[in-house]
């Protein structure tokens, strides 16, 4: 069974403007990473966040976490065209494995 | 993708087949992994290595089986493939468990089409 849903699936923004993206998880965890997908090619970690944190940043992401909704978001900031590629949430449950989410696919319009 | 190859990138077979897909690392990390990825499912785990000869199932492990001999090389192979094996195949590596927060790192992928 899938632990992490994302939403949306799909995501069409201009330059310039944030992107959201968020995801679902069930169960309890270790932390949550994200990561990014270029098509074509595999995927490439970008932020972690522990249980025990609640909000994160690195560059222009802005990761946060919300343990009691079982929730975390993406926010990237003033988008550019190479941001465009597929995001995914990825839980770490206590078992030691990594479950992914199903992605959120965004475009970033030049 | 750096310090992780895999081999090959590209193949077709036949039903009924059997294919061994390679996964090498440079970086000596203890933990490899194998997934596939598919439209609408993400990705999901085959099946994963937490050090020489030790492997354990993952969520989509039936028709596969896995061996690792040496630390740096990871097999994945499919006894008789069928056409639903279809799909891209990404080994990953990590240091430790990733419960225990560490980050995975991806290779480049292989895509399989099994007619």
């Amino acid at each position: 069974s899938q632990q992490g849903e994302e939403d949306p699936q799909a995501l069409s923004i201009q330059e310039g403007e944030n992107a959201t993206m968020n995801c679902s998880y069930k169960t309890s965890i270790n932390n949550l990473q994200w990561y990014r997908q270029n098509s074509g090619r595999g995927l490439v970690h970008l932020i972690l966040i522990r249980s025990n944190e609640r909000e994160k940043h690195s560059g222009r992401l802005r990761v946060t976490l919300d343990t009691s909704k079982k929730s975390s978001s993406l926010l990237i900031t003033a988008s550019r065209a190479a941001d465009t590629a597929s995001y995914f949430c990825a839980s770490a449950v206590l078992v030691g494995k990594l479950i992914f989410g199903q992605g959120t696919t965004l475009q970033v319009k030049p | 993708d750096a310090g992780i190859t895999q081999s090959p990138r590209h193949k077709v077979t036949e039903t009924g087949t059997p294919v061994t897909l390679r996964c090498h690392q440079t970086e000596n990390h203890r933990y490899m992994y194998w997934y596939r990825q598919d439209p609408g499912h993400g990705l999901r785990l085959i099946h994963y290595s937490y050090g020489v000869k030790d492997t354990d199932k993952g969520e989509v492990s039936d028709g596969y089986s896995v061996s690792r001999s040496k630390t740096e090389d990871f097999l994945l192979t499919l006894e008789s493939a069928t056409s639903s094996q279809t799909s891209v195949y990404f080994c990953a590596i990590s240091e430790s468990r990733s419960g225990a927060g560490d980050t995975q790192y991806f290779g480049p992928g292989t895509r399989l089409t099994v007619l």
